[in-house]
């Protein structure tokens, strides 16, 4: 069974600019969960899908920062403009239901802003 | 989001049971315990997860204390291998936003 995984690796890109990181859970996983890990600070929760519908984005830091996931499959995340301060790692998990239960992650997106 | 609080830091050399206990003083009813492990440029990985006692699996055990106002881990036999840090998490059964602390770093040494 193929885990989750996330694209690309590795993104650099300059102030400014629109980078998007896209996340494909595993199959049949109906939650969706973006978190990152800017430069020196802690793993953050940045927002959650069940399905196609949002159900918590309260850890999205700006408007800057889009999370779509259209028809309930994979998500991606689009960050318009990016800034300095963006840089860091993105995780993408997913889980098969709600309550208890582990989180499965992806490896992350590495987004470097210069 | 409530965090946990766990040494920076553990050393230990393989062969060794290592256990890393996890503070949750304001701990709620509806939170669980979670543990995750995580190695350089990977994402985090589920050990083991528990309400209260003791929970076994193949990798770890999980001992939570009748007023879970902590919790331990306990890794028998590491390897080097299992280098890696080591998160404790609470978190609400009907949320599921993880909130990650600065995790304990393990360092094995043969």
């Amino acid at each position: 069974e193929a885990g989750v995984t996330q694209f690309p690796s590795h993104s650099v890109i300059e102030k400014g600019q629109t980078v998007t990181l896209r996340c494909d859970p595993i199959s049949g996983h109906d939650n969706l969960y973006w978190y990152r890990r800017v430069m020196g600070k802690e793993i953050k929760f940045l927002l959650h899908f069940v399905k196609e519908s949002k159900q918590d984005e309260s850890g999205m830091p700006n408007n800057r920062f889009l999370a779509e996931r259209t028809g309930g499959t994979y998500s991606t995340l689009k960050v318009q403009p990016a800034e300095l301060e963006d840089s860091g790692v993105y995780f993408c998990a997913s889980s098969h239901g709600g309550g208890t239960g582990e989180l499965f992650f992806g490896e992350g997106s590495r987004l470097t802003v210069l | 989001l409530a965090k946990t609080t766990q040494p920076i830091s553990m050393d230990s050399y393989e062969g060794q049971e290592v256990n890393i206990t996890c503070s949750h003083n304001n701990i709620a009813t509806n939170d669980y315990i979670t543990w995750y492990q995580q190695f350089p440029s990977q994402g985090p990985r589920f050990i083991i997860q528990g309400y209260k006692t003791k929970v076994t699996n193949e990798v770890a055990s999980l001992f939570i204390p009748a007023d879970r106002k902590s919790s331990t881990l306990s890794l028998p036999r590491v390897s080097l291998s299992d280098t890696a840090v080591y998160y404790c998490l609470r978190g609400d059964t009907g949320r599921r936003a993880l909130t990650f602390g600065s995790g304990t770093r393990l360092q094995v040494q043969p």
